[in-house]
């Protein structure tokens, strides 16, 4: 079936740094979403990429859905403390979606 | 307020007695889906519904059950719970127009079986 593979798992970042995390799909998706999840909280959506190399921006946030429709990154620039949570991207193939396992996010103030 | 309602948010049960989670929205979307979520297997999608009468199953099916009689509701069911069906699990909606569009989870419902 398909599989959203997520890289890091983890992130420990310095407040003020910048960091990306990956999602690779093995399968050709229709479109993309990203949620982001509070401790103790429920998956909040963040945004949604559908046409290949879409690049869309969100304050410090750019996300980019690659050319194959296969893979997509999120790129955080100057963390902050509010940044704290799991990222996760979901890929929607025949109206089923997979989620990535989410990269876990901690800052370092 | 637009919302996303599951009940009961927690719930300790023992192997093998059935039980129902409920899950409700009030934005008249056709796209419903349950969700499990395991530490390190981010959310697996169990069903999930195109409209009322119209539901599929997601990676993990296997031992779920779910209906969608009305269009507002997806109840989630355990005829037999096990163990490893220990998990947190969320319900969402979206709307489908030629297309998915985000996702509104509901709170989340901690279910225990021992």
């Amino acid at each position: 079936g398909q599989q959203v593979m997520q890289i890091p798992q983890y992130q420990h970042v310095q407040e003020g740094e910048d960091f990306t995390t990956y999602c690779n799909s093995s399968t050709t998706l229709s479109n993309i979403q990203w949620y982001k999840q509070r401790p103790g909280g429920h998956p909040v959506f963040l945004i949604q990429l559908v046409k290949s190399g879409e690049v869309k921006k969100q304050k410090r946030l750019t996300f980019q859905f690659g050319e194959a429709k296969k893979n997509s990154s999120l790129h955080i620039t100057a963390t902050q403390t509010t940044d704290v949570g799991t990222y996760f991207c979901a890929g929607l193939r025949d109206y089923k979606l997979s989620f990535g396992a989410g990269t876990t996010v901690t800052v370092r103030a | 307020e637009a919302q996303v309602t599951q009940n009961p948010r927690y719930l300790i049960t023992v192997t093998g007695k059935k039980l129902t989670v409920t899950c409700s929205q009030n934005m008249n979307h056709e796209y419903m889906s349950w969700y499990r979520q395991d530490p390190g297997l981010g959310l697996r999608q169990i069903y999930y519904s195109m409209n009322v009468e119209v539901t599929d199953k997601g990676d993990v099916p296997e031992g779920y059950k779910v209906s969608r009689k009305e269009k507002r509701n997806f109840p989630l069911i355990l005829e037999s719970p096990s163990p490893n069906q220990t998990s947190l699990y969320f319900c969402a909606s979206s709307l489908y127009r030629e297309g998915l569009y985000e996702q509104y989870f509901g709170p989340g419902t901690r279910l225990t079986v021992t």
